[in-house]
């Protein structure tokens, strides 16, 4: 099935690090959506965005809502070693198209 | 906790064996969405039901899939005559109505040998 264009595919960062990744889509949302999941667990929403050019916080994160309506930004401030995982992006609202992934690790 | 439940975390099955897995929902959440995920890619979307009545269903669920809902609560997926394709983790999902974001579980994961 279709998936969503997620980058980059995976960071190797150390702590105390910025974070950006994005999601790009041939499609246009009207929700977007950024999840993270650790191994053997099921995604943890982090934000939702509704609306185009939103720019929506959750503490460390912040996360917007493209313009276009086809793509999304997620930004990880200061990272610490619990942010460890795997972001996913996800677009529409019942029946989300999510993304490829992108696999964050801490090197100490 | 009143997160999303699933049941079991996991089932190891053979092959043409038949399986059924369990999800509660979120208390009061009348949107209930089941979810494939396989290994290194995004969950997929299977099917949704708006309290027990099933709204829409991916064409990766074949007919060996079915999923119920039948008190409106909690909700079956079954899959008959397994095959080792099957093998991924099943996620189940809900949300309070529709513009609600969607709650994951931890899922099922599947091996069929």
């Amino acid at each position: 099935g279709q998936q969503l264009n997620q980058s980059p595919q995976s960071m190797f960062i150390q702590e105390g690090e910025d974070v950006s990744m994005n999601c790009t889509s041939s499609s246009i949302f009207n929700t977007w959506l950024w999840y993270k999941q650790d191994p053997g667990e099921g995604p943890v929403l982090l934000i939702a965005l509704y609306k185009a050019g939103e720019l929506t916080s959750n503490g460390r994160l912040t996360a917007q809502f493209g313009i276009t309506r086809k793509d999304s930004f997620l930004n990880i401030s200061a990272s610490i070693p619990s942010d460890v995982g795997i972001y996913f992006c996800a677009g529409g609202r019942e029946k989300l198209t999510f993304g490829t992934g992108t696999r964050l690790t801490i090197i100490p | 906790d009143t997160g999303v439940s699933q049941d079991p975390r996991h089932k190891i099955t053979k092959r043409g064996q038949n399986v059924t897995f369990r999800c509660d929902p979120i208390s009061e959440h009348n949107r209930l969405y089941w979810y494939r995920q396989t290994l290194g890619q995004g969950p997929e979307f299977l099917t949704y039901f708006q309290n027990e009545a099933q709204l829409e269903k991916s064409r990766l669920l074949s007919d060996r899939f079915s999923a119920e809902r039948p008190k409106g609560s909690f909700s079956t997926l079954e899959i008959q005559r397994t095959e080792q394709g099957d093998s991924a983790m099943y996620l189940c999902a809900s949300s309070l109505r529709t513009d609600s974001p969607l709650h994951f579980g931890n899922g099922t994961r599947l091996t069929v040998t």
